[in-house]
């Protein structure tokens, strides 16, 4: 059974450049997870869905950033414009509902000059 | 508002001996508790997780956590670490069993010596 997949796994990129982040969440989970960590803050909850619904953005940390969920088995997370701040890896993370443990996929190391 | 501190950020151990990882955490409802391994350019491991019922719980690799309601701790022990331990360790608590955002400590860096 397939992890959970996220692309690319590296990325740099200027600053002001657009940058979208893609993650396919392990088939049969609901509910999809996007996190940050950077060494000062640690790992941060981005925004989560549930059955592709958005269900708590308080984390975005500004309007630049944006995440859909299409279909159940592909969100992304985008950044416009990219600014050095944003360095960080980003993680996607799935689960089933109330099954408990989330399923952490590789990460995106994102590097913005 | 959740929180979790994890207050060792580096801990050394010798390969053989025992392990204990600090966490404390701060929820106004039973929590949900997690333990997480990150080893280098890696995604995180669960290694246990505990929702209710017999408060020492066991995971994988030999770790075991026990749920300490009065101190509000959750701590990782393993009896005797391998080289292979060497990771970064997260604690972690949730309110509804995985199924909402996790709120994660900081971290403790493992490092075992020879």
């Amino acid at each position: 059974d397939a992890g959970v997949i996220q692309s690319p796994r590296h990325e740099v990129t200027e600053m002001g450049q657009e940058v979208t982040l893609r993650c396919k969440p392990i088939s049969g989970h609901n509910s999809l997870f996007w996190y940050r960590q950077t060494m000062m803050r640690g790992l941060e909850l981005l925004i989560y869905f549930n059955n592709n619904v958005p269900i708590d953005d308080s984390g975005m940390p500004e309007d630049r950033f944006s995440a859909k969920m299409p279909n159940a088995s592909f969100s992304t997370l985008k950044i416009q414009p990219s600014e050095p701040r944003d360095s960080a890896v980003y993680f996607c993370a799935s689960t089933r509902t109330a099954a408990g443990e989330q399923y952490f996929g590789p990460g995106t190391r994102l590097t913005v000059t | 508002a959740q929180s979790v501190t994890q207050p060792d950020i580096h801990i050394t151990v010798s390969e053989g001996a025992s392990l204990e990882l600090r966490c404390n955490y701060s929820y106004g409802a039973t929590p949900y508790l997690f333990w997480y391994v990150q080893s280098p350019g890696q995604g995180l491991q669960l290694l246990l997780k505990y929702f209710s019922g017999d408060t020492l719980v066991q995971g994988i690799k030999g770790f075991e956590a026990e749920f300490k309601r009065s101190q509000s701790s959750f701590n990782l022990r393993k009896p005797s670490v391998h080289w292979s331990d060497a990771a970064e360790y997260f604690c972690a608590v949730g309110p509804g069993g995985g199924a909402d955002g996790l709120t994660f400590g900081k971290g403790t860096h493992l490092i075992i010596q020879p």
